[in-house]
């Protein structure tokens, strides 16, 4: 079964500085898809950034991008000149099957922004 | 982007009785749709697909004859919980792939509260 962990329950940054979330998984499959997701206190899933594994070329969403390593199974995100509305519980999440699966997600971390 | 719809927003129940969920894609037709909870401080657990016209998947640990899915039509899928315990607690979220983009839009959940 396919496993994603992350290791950082907290996090906190100063507002405008950068940060980074980690993550890691495990799958045997070859074709996936793995995201990141932001829960804000009111709980909607807000999709962050997706990567499909075919693609070596990292992912980037203006100040969100993120340094997937296939081979270390490692997709971490990095959050640029964080701003008070970034504060969130982060998400990481993988799926195979073309990506209409469904999701496994982290346990999440929680990012505090610091003003 | 797409649009996912849950109802009610937040419902309580007493003991004993059955309560259900509505989860419906506005604007796109979904062949698939997920269920998923979430208790309170962690992550999402995948709970089953629902398929329109066929049965749905429950993921392991899950009861089918408690979590009963009907995936009605191309825009609708409905989660009722029977006979709810005060354990049911919990978040509901549904999601739904929209066919050639992968991603899954994911609807603002539904509160349950068993007492």
């Amino acid at each position: 079964a396919q496993t994603v962990t992350q290791s950082q329950p907290e996090m906190s940054v100063q507002e405008a500085e950068t940060v980074t979330l980690s993550c890691t998984y495990d799958t045997s499959e070859s074709d996936y898809y793995l995201f990141w997701y932001k829960q804000p206190p009111s709980r909607q899933m807000i999709l962050v950034i997706r990567q499909e594994a075919y693609k070596q070329q990292n992912a980037t969403e203006n100040r969100f991008s993120v340094n997937f390593q296939k081979a270390a199974k490692s997709f971490s995100l990095k959050i640029s000149d964080s701003q008070l509305g970034d504060a969130a519980m982060y998400f990481c999440a993988y799926t195979s099957g073309g990506g209409a699966d469904g999701l496994t997600f982290g346990k999440g971390t929680h990012l505090i922004i610091q003003p | 982007g797409a649009v996912v719809s849950q109802h009610p927003s937040w419902v309580i129940c007493k003991s004993g009785t059955s309560v259900k969920i509505e989860c419906r894609s506005l604007d796109f037709q979904a062949t698939t749709m997920f269920w998923y909870r979430q208790f309170p401080k962690q992550s999402l657990m995948l709970m089953a697909t629902s398929n329109e016209g066929s049965k749905a998947t429950y993921e392991q640990g899950v009861e089918k004859d408690k979590f009963l899915i009907n995936h009605a039509s191309l825009t609708l899928s409905t989660l009722t919980v029977t006979s709810a315990h005060p354990e049911d607690s919990s978040f509901y979220i549904c999601s739904a792939p929209r066919a050639g983009v992968w991603e899954q839009y994911f609807g603002p959940g539904t509160r349950l509260t068993v007492t």
